[in-house]
């Protein structure tokens, strides 16, 4: 059973950067068949998709375009993890956060099947 | 604004049948792209709910299913329960972002 726990801190201060982690258990961050994701949730934008990390001979990173230029998502295969770094936050960026598991070989195919319980991060 | 856009709220008794829109776009579900469900409880992550248009996760009921027609999906829900509420949301790529968009969420009440 593929399991997702989440970690890093609930407060952050405009401007910096928000860190959060996610473990791995029951699968591989280097898995060949799935994508390891970050979606946030807020009451303004709903869900929101944010990017993904994966492996597929070679390390690949994905972004959404609202995001990107602020935000990194990191592969750690020593510990089995994958992160998420945003820098610059502001206080549009307070949500709810979740990494989850992405399957499906095409876009079209491609959902996410495990989810993390969430980290609740306020920027002040 | 999502780029998929669901009501914000829909109501049924128990027992009673319930449907969820989640209109699109040429450049997403009009563009055949599957629509995704997801089911979220109150405090909880999101779950899986619907994959690939209509097909359910191992473990969900089949109280729930999924349809699909021009830029549109449902999701329809039966023999509705208490249980049943939460927010729902669809998922679906988008050809023009070139990433995978959410609608905004409808929040199902059991009167």
């Amino acid at each position: 059973q593929v399991q997702l726990q989440q970690s890093g801190p609930g407060l952050v201060k405009a401007s910096q950067t928000l860190s959060v982690t996610c473990a791995i258990s029951g699968d591989s961050v280097s898995s060949k068949s799935a994508g390891w994701n970050w979606v946030r949730q807020s009451p303004s934008r709903g869900l929101e998709w944010l990017g993904r990390t994966f492996y597929r001979s070679k390390w690949h990173n994905e972004y959404a375009v609202s995001v990107r230029g602020r935000i990194s998502i990191n592969p750690d295969t020593s510990k089995n993890q994958f992160s998420l770094q945003m820098t610059s936050v502001t206080p549009g960026d307070t949500a709810i956060y979740y990494c989850a598991r992405g399957v499906g070989s095409t876009p079209s195919d491609y959902n996410m099947d495990v989810w993390g319980k969430g980290t609740t991060v306020t920027v002040s | 604004q999502s780029v998929l856009t669901q009501p914000p709220s829909v109501s049924g008794a128990p027992g009673q049948w319930v449907t969820i829109s989640c209109t699109g776009s040429s450049s997403n579900i009009g563009a055949d792209y599957a629509v995704h469900w997801y089911q979220r409880l109150p405090g909880t992550a999101p779950r899986l709910l619907i994959y690939g248009d209509y097909n359910r996760p191992s473990g969900v009921t089949d109280r729930f299913s999924g349809s699909r027609s021009g830029t549109s999906a449902s999701l329809a829900i039966t023999g509705l329960q208490a249980e049943d509420e939460a927010d729902y949301y669809c998922q679906s790529f988008d050809n023009n972002l070139r990433h995978w968009v959410f609608g905004g969420g409808t929040k199902l009440t059991v009167l």
